[in-house]
């Protein structure tokens, strides 16, 4: 049982680049996230997904989109890289039991130059 | 804005002393509040959580007390140990929202030898 994984787990960008970083969970998990760290933040959602087929914005959605690929895999994708999305970003997943509680990736660290 | 205010940003016990994590919320419909602690260069894990039917919860060394009418709650660290050395993230959430987390921005905790 890996749990969540994520991919890259570090990545250089430069301004106006895309890329798309990848997630996936193998505990059969309805629930999806997307979550920005940065210091003195916390964590702040970024996108949500409920089940496969839906998502949903969370607190600071602009300049990201996402897809939810299947149950197991949500995307995050970065179309035009901005030196503000400089983070560190997490990908968790929830069952609906439980107060919904959420496993974390191990993240993958941005940097947008 | 933050919904979640924790405090403080960064504290340092020697081993053996007790650690204080505060935080505070103004939205009256949190019904969960969890803990999550997060060691460097990996995702926050579920520490210990509490519903506001209760003041007090222990697991171990760790105690989140909780105060209804004062909006507050916080987690003490029993006897703290240097494998304590991380970082805490206070969070909220509520039903109808699906239990989406609203964190505090975290405070780091040293334990010295």
């Amino acid at each position: 049982n890996a749990g969540v994984t994520q991919t890259p787990k570090f990545q250089v960008l430069k301004t106006g680049q895309s890329m798309t970083l990848q997630c996936a969970q193998d505990m059969n998990h309805n629930s999806m996230y997307w979550y920005r760290q940065d210091p003195g933040m916390g964590l702040r959602l970024i996108y949500y997904s409920a089940s496969e087929g839906t998502t949903d914005k969370g607190e600071v959605p602009n300049g990201y989109n996402v897809s939810r690929l299947n149950k197991r895999e949500f995307s995050l994708r970065l179309e035009s890289a901005a030196p503000s999305q400089t983070s560190v970003y997490f990908c968790a997943s929830s069952s609906a039991g439980a107060y919904y509680e959420q496993y974390f990736g191990p993240g993958t660290r941005l940097t947008v130059t | 804005q933050q919904q979640v205010k924790q405090s403080p940003q960064s504290l340092i016990v020697q081993k053996g002393g007790i650690s204080i994590i505060n935080c505070a919320y103004e939205n009256t419909a949190f019904d969960y509040f969890p803990w999550y602690q997060q060691f460097p260069g990996k995702g926050p894990a579920l520490l210990i959580a509490i519903r506001p039917d209760v003041s007090e919860k222990k697991e171990g060394r760790f105690t989140i007390s909780f105060n209804k009418s004062a909006k507050q709650f916080s987690l003490h660290i029993m006897d703290s140990q240097p494998g304590d050395s991380a970082t805490y993230f206070c969070a909220a959430s509520r039903r109808s929202n699906d239990y989406k987390l609203s964190f505090g921005a975290g405070t780091t905790v040293t334990v010295r030898a």
